[in-house]
């Protein structure tokens, strides 16, 4: 979804590295989310946020820290990255509808490679 | 862990046949969304089914909910090549945190 930007598409670095992804969107929604997702395996909640100053964390948030900046931008950081964090990573945002459901809408990925 | 756990893990069907793939969950849900996510890609949703709705439909999609057995159900009907792809079932218990299976792997062969 292009409304849903991700940077870097892709990244390789190396064990003790700081990365920084990050996740822009022009849909005007509050709630960003960053999910992980291993070959063959579904997607892992890391962190959630439903507003600027609101920040959960998911199943998986060890390892992993955010900031959301504002409203349309939302970041995930890996203080010190380790081989097992090796993945594919999605941003998605959502807007609660008026009948209190949401879907989400996601960004393309990020393929992040841990040497 | 994981909420929804799909069945079976992966399907290949001849195009204009219908694929029918299962998802089981664990807990009670607001409400299940099945998304569908192309090679390497990021997921789309498909759609969406609420707790007290048992069937939905979607042009050529068919979902089903069983509350009771905790399980929902999406059918597509007289595939085609381009619905290849993973689909990926989510729950959402009502927090607007999203569970997501392990997904089915569909192969429609032309």
């Amino acid at each position: 979804d292009a409304d849903v930007t991700q940077t870097p598409r892709n990244r390789i670095t190396k064990t003790g590295k700081r990365i920084m992804l990050e996740c822009s969107q022009t849909k005007g929604h509050d709630r960003m989310y960053w999910y992980r997702q291993d070959p063959g395996l579904g997607l892992r909640l890391i962190y959630y946020s439903f507003d600027v100053k609101d920040i959960n964390k998911g199943e998986i948030s060890d390892g992993y820290s955010v900031s959301r900046q504002a409203q349309a931008k939302f970041s995930l950081s890996l203080e010190s990255a380790i081989p097992n964090q090796t993945a594919l990573y999605f941003c998605a945002t959502s807007v609660v509808a008026g009948d209190g459901y949401n879907e989400q809408f996601f960004g393309p990925g990020t393929r992040l490679t841990v040497l | 862990s994981q909420q929804g756990e799909e069945d079976p893990q992966a399907l290949s069907i001849q195009e204009g046949e219908n694929a029918t793939m299962n998802c089981s969950y664990k807990t009670s849900i607001n409400n299940l969304q099945w998304y569908r996510q192309n090679s390497g890609r990021g997921l789309v949703h498909l759609i969406l089914i609420r707790s007290n709705e048992r069937e939905k439909h979607s042009g050529r999609l068919r979902v089903t909910l069983d509350t009771s057995k905790k399980s929902s159900s999406l059918l597509i009907t007289a595939s085609r090549a381009a619905d290849t792809a993973s689909y990926f079932c989510a729950t959402d218990e009502g927090f607007n945190k999203f569970y997501f299976g392990s997904g089915t792997k569909l192969n429609v062969k032309p």
